[in-house]
């Protein structure tokens, strides 16, 4: 159980074009979702905090109106990366959370998204 | 703010032997939850084991334990028997969604 994946696995995009994400909660009804960023040999930098029906909290540095997040529901998360630039190319990890197993994250298998 | 630190960028294990990977965190808090969370060449985050800062007890997974100080701030990782299945990147996390740096652990056979 605790299952979460994320589409599409890769995305090849071009500089000025949107590219949407998903990340999906299986198998439970996630009450948080968390997305990451995370460059080559790195570690993960969280990028923002998002709880459905209500606004993603985003961390400092993080630009919200570049980072679309929307959380339409208790199984689903989205984050689009808008206006995509070749230095937003990197692997984009999230993660959700559920009642009953605290502080536990089960993580999506990520999103590599490369910008031409 | 939570910071952990992971001070071993790299290290290596014989097959067959143990390994111990080190974090240090720091929390104004009194309970709260550590993780070590494995990334393989895949990049699937997959969790080893928690500890939950009221337990004094050190938590066990089968070959994986910990070593939880919590006087000390430390929350180590011990891999008994090593596995090539288990190089990766390990990662310690602390419950204010704060990753350490990481450790890429190889495994020799």
């Amino acid at each position: 159980g605790a299952v979460v994946s994320q589409h599409p696995s890769r995305v090849i995009c071009k500089s000025g074009t949107s590219v949407k994400i998903e990340c999906r909660s299986l198998d439970f009804q996630a009450t948080t979702m968390f997305w990451y960023r995370q460059f080559p040999k790195q570690s993960l930098m969280l990028m923002a905090t998002s709880n459905e029906g209500s606004k993603a909290t985003y961390e400092q540095g993080v630009e919200k109106d570049k980072f679309l997040i929307n959380h339409a529901s208790l199984t689903l998360s989205t984050l689009t990366v808008t206006s995509a630039h070749p230095e937003d190319s990197s692997f984009y990890i999230c993660s959700a959370i559920t009642s009953g197993r605290e502080g536990e994250q089960f993580f999506g298998p990520g999103t590599r998204l490369t910008v031409l | 703010a939570q910071t952990v630190t992971q001070s071993q960028p790299e290290m290596s294990v014989q097959e067959a032997e143990t390994v111990t990977l080190s974090c240090t965190y720091d929390t104004s808090e009194s309970d709260y939850y550590l993780f070590w969370y494995k990334q393989p060449p895949s990049r699937q985050m997959i969790l080893v084991i928690r500890q939950e800062a009221y337990k004094q007890q050190n938590a066990t997974e089968n070959r994986f334990s910990v070593n939880f100080q919590k006087a000390a701030k430390s929350f180590s990782l011990k891999i008994s028997d090593s596995q090539l299945g288990d190089a990766a990147m390990y990662f310690c996390l602390g419950n204010k969604l704060v990753f350490g740096a990481g450790t890429i652990l190889r495994v020799k056979s």
